[in-house]
């Protein structure tokens, strides 16, 4: 199947620092990506919508200034937590879908943010 | 707005066992249904999709979902558990109406297998 790629798979980082997760579609081009947002034992919540070559579709309370987006190419999206506090904590999903079938996405590994 | 809900937050079977998660839907149009597996560490994995056909789905690694409209239910079966299926299981629902290809997810269903 399709691989997607998450960088850095684990995070901690300060409070008030910027922190950059990347997302790749290693195979295959992707001119969507998602983002998801998974707390402790519950489930994955979208994020955005991440747009090649245009601005990204933030989902309902969503801070678009907080949580940065940009789809720089068809294999890369990165997310930038802005200013982060403890309550940003959380595991970061991307996904990607691939070929006609556009709802069958593939998923990255996720990246867990620590912010102390 | 679609929805997705999975009343079963655990659920714990014997190895060699049968097993049922249940997976309701809410959804204004026809949807496509999805099961994703997630074991800690690793991403999800798509187990199997219903876009259309045959209401009974055949997976991966043994697993099958039935669609049924009249209950809005895509419930996913296997007929014997092994102790590698432990891991947080997902139904997803998604669509070309209105949601394009946004996915909704469940809030997932915890199993663990006893030997």
């Amino acid at each position: 199947g399709a691989v997607v790629s998450q960088h850095p798979s684990w995070v901690i980082c300060k409070s008030g620092t910027s922190v950059k997760i990347e997302c790749r579609s290693l195979d295959f081009q992707a001119t969507t990506m998602f983002w998801y947002r998974q707390f402790p034992k519950q489930s994955l919540m979208l994020m955005a919508t991440s747009n090649e070559g245009s601005k990204a579709t933030y989902e309902q309370g969503v801070e678009k200034d907080k949580f940065l987006i940009n789809h720089a190419s068809l294999t890369l999206s990165t997310l930038t937590v802005t200013s982060a506090h403890p309550e940003d904590s959380s595991f970061y999903i991307c996904s990607a879908p691939r070929g006609s079938l556009d709802n069958e996405q593939f998923f990255g590994p996720g990246t867990r943010l620590t912010v102390l | 707005a679609q929805s997705v809900t999975q009343p079963d937050i655990h659920i714990t079977v014997s190895e060699g066992a049968s097993l049922e998660l249940r997976c309701n839907y809410s959804y204004g149009a026809t949807p496509y249904l999805f099961w994703y597996v997630q074991s800690p560490g690793q991403g999800l994995q798509l187990l199997l999709k219903y876009f259309s056909g045959d209401t009974l789905v055949q997976g991966i690694k043994g697993f099958e979902a039935e669609f049924k409209r009249s209950q809005s239910s895509f419930n996913l079966r296997k007929p014997s558990v092994h102790w590698s299926d432990a891991a947080e299981y997902f139904c997803a629902v998604g669509g070309v109406t209105g949601g394009g290809n946004k996915l909704t997810f469940g809030t997932g269903t915890q199993l663990k297998v006893e030997l």
